[in-house]
């Protein structure tokens, strides 16, 4: 097992750029997570997916992010015409599912840092 | 609506005596409670979690937490500190009728001075 894996760990981009991020789930996880993290605060849920399903967005999810998990193994998260307030830590995270259906811990991946200039 | 509150920023501790990070939450329905660690420039590694049965739950490290219902609190706690416990700890709640999102506190960096 070699845990959640996100690529790049770090990216630099100058404003409008468009930038996108992989997540590798440990594989037997079904559930896929984002979150942001800026500096000084908790991570702020954005979307998850049920194998291949989005079911939940959040509001600070704009326009301008997608994200999609085609085949229902890893994931990708698109910024298009990034902005300096995007800059932050973009975590993954997975989750296998309990029996009756509820979901158990969720395991973090060690982040890609954006940075927009 | 779910949230998080950690009230103390920072927490100070000497190597070898008891520490304890204090977390309270608000959730719809009945709570699943985590508590996470996150060292410099790292994910959050996972320590313990609350989802039924007895309110005292043991986790990595030593670290163990209270679930306290009628408090809404799940506090962790260590009975004798290491230097190397030094990081950021996060706190977070779901919803047992929400398979998605979680709600993060804002952390709580502890230090240990030897």
């Amino acid at each position: 097992d070699t845990g959640v894996s996100q690529n790049p760990r770090h990216k630099i981009t100058k404003r409008g750029q468009n930038v996108t991020f992989r997540c590798d789930p440990i594989s037997e996880h079904n559930r896929l997570y984002w979150y942001r993290q800026t500096l000084g605060q908790g991570p702020e849920f954005l979307t998850y997916f049920q194998n291949e399903a989005q079911l939940e967005k959040s509001r600070l999810l704009s326009d301008r992010f997608s994200a999609e998990r085609p085949k229902g193994s890893f994931s990708t998260l698109e910024i298009q015409r990034t902005e300096q307030g995007d800059s932050a830590m973009y975590l993954c995270a997975s989750s296998p599912t309990l029996a009756g259906g509820s979901t158990d811990t969720q395991y973090f991946g060690p982040g890609t840092r954006l940075t927009v200039l | 609506a779910q949230s998080v509150a950690q009230p103390e920023d920072q927490v100070n501790v000497a190597e070898g005596n008891p520490l304890t990070v204090k977390c309270t939450y608000s959730v719809s329905g009945n709570p699943y409670l985590f508590w996470y660690v996150q060292y410099p420039n790292r994910g959050l590694q996972f320590l313990l979690k609350y989802i039924t049965g007895d309110n005292l739950v043991k986790g990595s490290y030593g670290f163990e937490a209270e679930f306290n219902k009628s408090q809404t609190s799940f506090h962790l706690k260590k009975p004798s500190a290491l230097v190397s416990d030094s990081a950021l700890y996060f706190c977070a709640v779901r919803a047992n009728t929400n398979a998605g999102k979680s709600t993060f506190g804002d952390g709580t960096t502890l230090t240990v001075k030897p």
